[in-house]
């Protein structure tokens, strides 16, 4: 089945640029969204964007300024580059699939699944 | 975007017990609602989606109900692997939102 792994480093000085990558196996990165997910320590999941693998992206309003996501097929990875970081951006960092099922009249059922381990970044100096 | 909250926000309950957690979004999502669960340490597990479909490999015992801005999720027979945090999420409009989670925790 398919598994993601995300890699990276773990510690990410203020003001500077985050940057994950995700790696797909077990199965094709083409035809589906791939998901970048954040999750504070002790609290609850943001979704910070997603791209196909054609290229196109969509990201969360509220972090758009400083994201960019982008994908490499033939290395089966896609990326995060978050900029600008602060202590607000230390986070559990998870990549994703966006799943569908369930279509009618165009319009389909969508969710995460599944998800890479995580990896926890630490913004500090 | 749509906000999404979730009751209780923790909750104490022992082996065997039916167990019910709350959904609710700001607006209308039809059936655009999905459950996960999370273990500590873990990444979240997809466990239910369109509000009531469970994904291929839940138990039984998990089951989702509603439409519109209310929804819930249902634990039958509360089992040991079962304690853990759960999470609503919106997939109706983009950015997809999640609810602030409920700890199912042992009594």
């Amino acid at each position: 089945q398919v598994q993601l792994q995300e890699s990276g480093p773990g510690l990410v000085k203020p003001s500077e640029t985050l940057s994950l990558t995700c790696t797909v196996s077990g199965g094709s990165i083409s035809n589906y969204y791939w998901s970048w997910i954040r999750q504070p320590p002790g609290k609850g999941l943001e979704w910070i964007g997603h791209i196909f693998y054609t290229g196109n992206t969509n990201y969360n309003p509220s972090l758009k300024s400083r994201v960019i996501i982008s994908v490499d097929t033939s290395k089966q990875q896609f990326s995060l580059k978050l900029g600008s970081v602060t202590a607000a951006d230390t986070a559990v960092y998870y990549c994703a699939r966006r799943d569908w099922g369930n279509c009618s009249d165009g319009s389909c059922y969508t969710w995460f699944d599944p998800w890479g381990q995580g990896t926890l970044v630490t913004v500090s100096s | 975007d749509i906000q999404m909250t979730q009751s209780p926000s923790s909750l104490s309950a022992s082996v065997g017990d039916r167990v019910t957690i709350t959904c609710r979004a700001s607006q209308s999502i039809y059936s655009y609602l999905n459950w996960y669960q999370q273990k500590p340490g873990k990444a979240p597990k997809f466990l239910i989606y369109a509000a009531s479909s469970l994904q291929s490999g839940v138990p039984s015992r998990f089951s989702g109900s509603g439409s519109g801005t209310d929804f819930t999720l249902t634990i039958s027979r509360l089992q040991p692997e079962d304690f853990a945090t759960y999470y609503c999420q919106q997939s109706y409009s983009t950015p997809p939102t999640f609810g602030p989670g409920t700890k199912v925790d042992i009594k």
